[in-house]
């Protein structure tokens, strides 16, 4: 398996610009979280979707963030406009929780890091 | 509200030195996860505890549930410099629910 598959690695925009992330989890795996991570606020949920449906987005920070999983295989993170303190690296993870598995550990992306100037 | 909180946050170490990273969480869950990530790497899962008074052993990390205590606990010896990292104890919410609170992270550093 290819693992959890994010692009782009590496993101830079200007402030007001459109921003997409984009998440490809592990097949088979039925929940997919958002994570931001920065030095300040260490690792924070943004959002998570169980079966594709969102469960809890109490974590997105604002309505500029958006997030959506139009199918098992694919899910996007958007941020419009982007401004600088949305700078991060963004991690994306998948896993069988919610399937009545003992072993639900996350299986994470390598992140996208977001330099937005 | 779930909070983790790790101690140290720090730490510096020599080689073949012995040393303890603790994990405390404020409500009741019996589902802890330590990962550990290099820098400008991903996080990659070291150890799953699913109750209390598990025990986790790979090479020289060794992980501990205590659930009425609200702790666990990542335990180095004979630290090499290859565990040089940061390490992430992660809680479950009440429940098993989908969600995961992770701690702030306790960066590791070993010295020859």
């Amino acid at each position: 398996d290819a693992g959890v598959i994010q692009s782009p690695r590496h993101e830079v925009t200007e402030m007001g610009q459109e921003v997409t992330l984009r998440c490809k989890p592990i097949s088979g795996h039925n929940s997919l979280f958002w994570y931001r991570q920065t030095m300040m606020r260490g690792l924070e949920l943004l959002i998570y979707f169980n079966n594709n449906v969102p469960i809890d987005d109490s974590g997105m920070p604002e309505d500029r963030f958006s997030a959506k999983m139009p199918n098992a295989s694919f899910s996007t993170l958007k941020i419009q406009p982007s401004e600088p303190r949305d700078s991060a690296v963004y991690f994306c993870a998948s896993s069988t929780r919610g399937q009545g598995k003992t072993n639900e550990k996350l299986f994470f992306g390598s992140g996208t890091q977001l330099s937005v100037l | 509200e779930l909070k983790v909180e790790q101690n140290p946050l720090f730490l510096s170490m020599q080689e073949g030195k012995n040393y303890t990273i603790y994990c405390n969480y404020s409500t009741t869950s019996d589902r802890l996860y330590w990962y550990r990530q290099d820098p400008g790497k991903s996080l990659e899962s070291l150890f799953v505890l699913l109750s209390n008074g598990a025990v986790k052993q790979e090479g020289r990390l060794m992980a501990s549930l205590d659930t009425k205590a609200r702790l666990s606990t990542l335990h180095i010896t004979a630290a090499v410099h290859d565990l040089s990292a940061t390490y992430f104890c992660a809680v479950d919410t009440q429940g098993g629910s989908e969600k995961l609170v992770f701690g702030k992270g306790t960066k590791l550093t070993v010295n020859p």
